[in-house]
């Protein structure tokens, strides 16, 4: 079956810092990709996407590329600030639309 | 922004009792779905549903977990006879039909079994 596999955390930099979450998936087919965020006591909200091979989404100063070649959508970002910690999770989505999850990432960034 | 709103946000209950968590996706949505999260670990689906009925479920989603929407607005998750295990958070998420499968999730609602 579909497995997404994510960089194992707890990940924690300093504000300014370059982040970058790794993860790779596995997946007959072609799925979509995405990164969802959990910030402290709430729920997961969509981050980015991308839906083919090459595509890179961003959002919010957060990028990640399609890589079919390597099975990996990472995510960076060029300057973290505090209020970019939170827990990060990697997704693959199959063409019925169920998804499947990373283990997450957690993320603390320090002043 | 239009929203997946979930009620309650925390529930207790007692072991063998039936709960009922509400969800109400966004309207122009087609596809719904449960997932939950156990603390500390990874998010599991539960159950897709399309067009009134179930499209697939996973193992969790035994004879104990039922969905239904009843009232073309709702979207419930029932657990007939709560155990310890289900305690977590179960997650609400719709989404619209189309080659962008990003879903909307709600905020979710924390189910403590005692």
């Amino acid at each position: 079956g579909d497995s997404v596999t994510q960089m194992e955390g707890p990940v924690t930099l300093s504000e300014e810092a370059f982040l970058t979450i790794n993860c790779t998936y596995t997946a007959t087919g072609y799925p979509s990709l995405f990164w969802y965020v959990q910030y402290p006591g709430e729920g997961l909200q969509l981050l980015l996407k991308a839906t083919k091979a090459d595509d890179k989404g961003s959002n919010k100063g957060f990028e990640a590329t399609y890589r079919k070649e390597t099975t990996s959508f990472h995510l960076e970002k060029g300057s973290v600030q505090v209020s970019d910690s939170a827990v990060y999770f990697c997704a693959l989505s199959d063409r019925a639309g169920k998804s499947t999850f990373g283990d997450g990432t957690t993320l603390t960034v320090k002043p | 922004e239009p929203e997946v709103t979930q009620t309650p946000s925390h529930q207790v209950t007692q072991m063998g009792q039936e709960v009922i968590l509400r969800c109400v996706p966004i309207s122009n949505h087609l596809y719904f779905y449960w997932y939950r999260q156990i603390l500390g670990q990874k998010v599991e689906f539960l159950v897709s549903f399309y067009n009134n009925e179930i499209s697939e479920k996973s193992e969790i989603f035994d004879d104990q977990f039922s969905v239904e929407r009843p009232d073309g607005s709702n979207f419930t998750l029932k657990i007939r006879s709560t155990k310890l295990e289900d305690s977590a958070m179960y997650f609400c998420a719709s989404r619209i039909q189309g080659e962008d499968y990003g879903y909307t999730f709600g905020s979710g609602t924390r189910l403590t079994v005692v």
